[in-house]
């Protein structure tokens, strides 16, 4: 969805640097999460925000930070990288409805690669 | 958490009509079914969201029996693009987060 972007796309970097992934979204949505997908698998929650003031870890939360800047602005930080955070990492929005749960927005994605 | 269980893949072809079905035996009263399609490297996309009983869209069908522990997505004339993987999601929204995706259905669909 062109309404929620990140960036950078793709990234490739050495085991024990700092990595910040970022994602911005236009669609004025208040929730926010950061997701990681390995191959042939389903995705899994890393972090969510559900407002500016609110950061809550999500099932594989260890060696991930996240800040959540502004409404439209949440970064996802690997403060030492290792190889076994190479994986697919995707972006979502959604804002509450009034009936039914959320539906998510999700982003392109950002394929890192650590060596 | 509402565990969820579905096909790790299906074949079809082009024109038929597809059926995918999840169960979800431990669903809790207030949990929604939603289904989202994946395309490779690319982000999930909603397809459909229902509580009960039949729900309709431009894109698909989806079907929920009255105990509501299995529902089933239907795609009518499917086409080559609808080849993806589609997950079935279980659960609710409110005041924290309360859904897993499983490792989703595998849709190859042939000329």
């Amino acid at each position: 969805d062109a309404d929620v972007t990140q960036t950078p796309r793709n990234r490739i970097t050495k085991t024990g640097k700092r990595i910040m992934l970022e994602c911005s979204q236009t669609k004025g949505h208040d929730r926010m999460y950061w997701y990681r997908q390995d191959p042939g698998l389903g995705l899994r929650l890393i972090y969510y925000s559900f407002d500016v003031k609110d950061i809550n870890k999500g099932e594989i939360s260890d060696g991930y930070s996240v800040s959540r800047q502004a409404q439209a602005k949440f970064s996802l930080s690997l403060e030492s990288a290792i190889p076994n955070q190479t994986a697919l990492y995707f972006c979502a929005t959604s804002d509450p409805p009034s009936g039914g749960t959320d539906t998510q927005y999700f982003g392109p994605g950002t394929r890192l690669t650590v060596l | 958490l509402a565990k969820t269980t579905q096909p790790i893949s299906m074949d079809s072809y082009e024109g038929q009509e597809v059926n995918i079905t999840c169960s979800h035996n431990n669903i809790a009263t207030n949990d929604y079914i939603t289904w989202y399609q994946q395309f490779p490297s690319q982000g999930p996309r909603f397809i459909i969201q229902g509580y009960k009983t039949k729900v309709t869209n431009e894109v698909a069908s989806l079907f929920i029996p009255a105990d509501r522990k299995s529902s089933t997505l239907s795609l009518p004339r499917v086409s080559l693009s609808d080849t993806a993987v589609y997950y079935c999601l279980v659960g609710r929204m409110d005041s924290s987060y309360k859904l897993i995706f499983g490792s989703g259905t595998r849709l190859l669909v042939r000329p």
